[in-house]
């Protein structure tokens, strides 16, 4: 069955950086696109970024765009996601998930349990 | 960017009830790429709908999507009490993707 489990999160100063790494199992990671998304506590769902199965299609959220990178290793079966110059409003719960149907064009469909990012002071 | 407007914004209603949630995009929805999510306290989204009408794996038929180019509908056809959550609409035609603010529907 596919598990996506998510690491990195913490506690982190305005303006630092933090890496969320995923570990994917139970499917064929390069056949499939995939996805950050956060949400804010009490908030609802905001989509952050896609990485296509071939890694060479990025797209981003406004809000992220110039200070997240997403990217993958699929021979580790990894997805990553960068983030620089953090503001207190990127605070959330990051989640990770994969494409409906493999190749692209597919919304997330299974998703991991989170990883929590605070941004304070 | 493509601004999802959901409503109402909660949603009243007895199990057993018929359920009926509107998505409504700022513009058009490339091929129809639009989406819709069930959330409960402390879990991750369930992806329930995609393409605005195909069920995805292992979904009940009571939920069902319809619509195109900006407006959408999700139809939940008898409330079980399982299904008292939040829903989300999305859209991936277009970057960045978006999701609508959701529709809590909650036992009345």
């Amino acid at each position: 069955q596919v598990q996506l489990v998510e690491s990195g999160g913490g506690v982190v100063q305005p303006g630092k950086s933090l890496r969320l790494s995923c570990a994917a199992s139970g499917f064929t990671f390069s056949r499939y696109g995939m996805h950050w998304v956060r949400q804010a506590p009490g908030k609802g769902l905001e989509w952050v970024a896609v990485i296509w199965y071939d890694g060479n299609n990025k797209y981003y959220a406004d809000s992220v765009k110039g200070r997240f990178t997403i990217s993958r290793d699929n021979s580790k079966n990894t997805l990553y996601l960068q983030m620089n110059s953090l503001r207190v409003e990127d605070t959330a719960v990051y989640y990770c998930a994969r494409d409906a149907l493999s190749g692209s064009g597919s919304p997330p469909a299974d998703w991991g349990q989170g990883t929590p990012v605070t941004v304070s002071s | 960017e493509i601004v999802l407007t959901q409503s109402p914004g909660t949603l009243s209603l007895s199990p057993g009830e018929r359920a009926t949630l509107s998505c409504r995009a700022s513009h058009s929805i490339t091929s129809n790429f639009l989406a819709w999510y069930q959330q409960k306290p402390g879990q991750a989204p369930r992806l329930l709908i995609y393409g605005a009408s195909s069920r995805a794996t292992g979904i009940p038929d009571r939920f069902s999507g319809s619509g195109s180019g900006t407006d959408f509908t999700l139809t939940i056809s008898r409330l079980e009490p399982e299904d008292f959550a939040v829903y989300y609409c999305q859209q991936y035609g277009n970057s960045p993707q978006t999701f609508g603010q959701g529709t809590k529907v909650e036992i009345e």
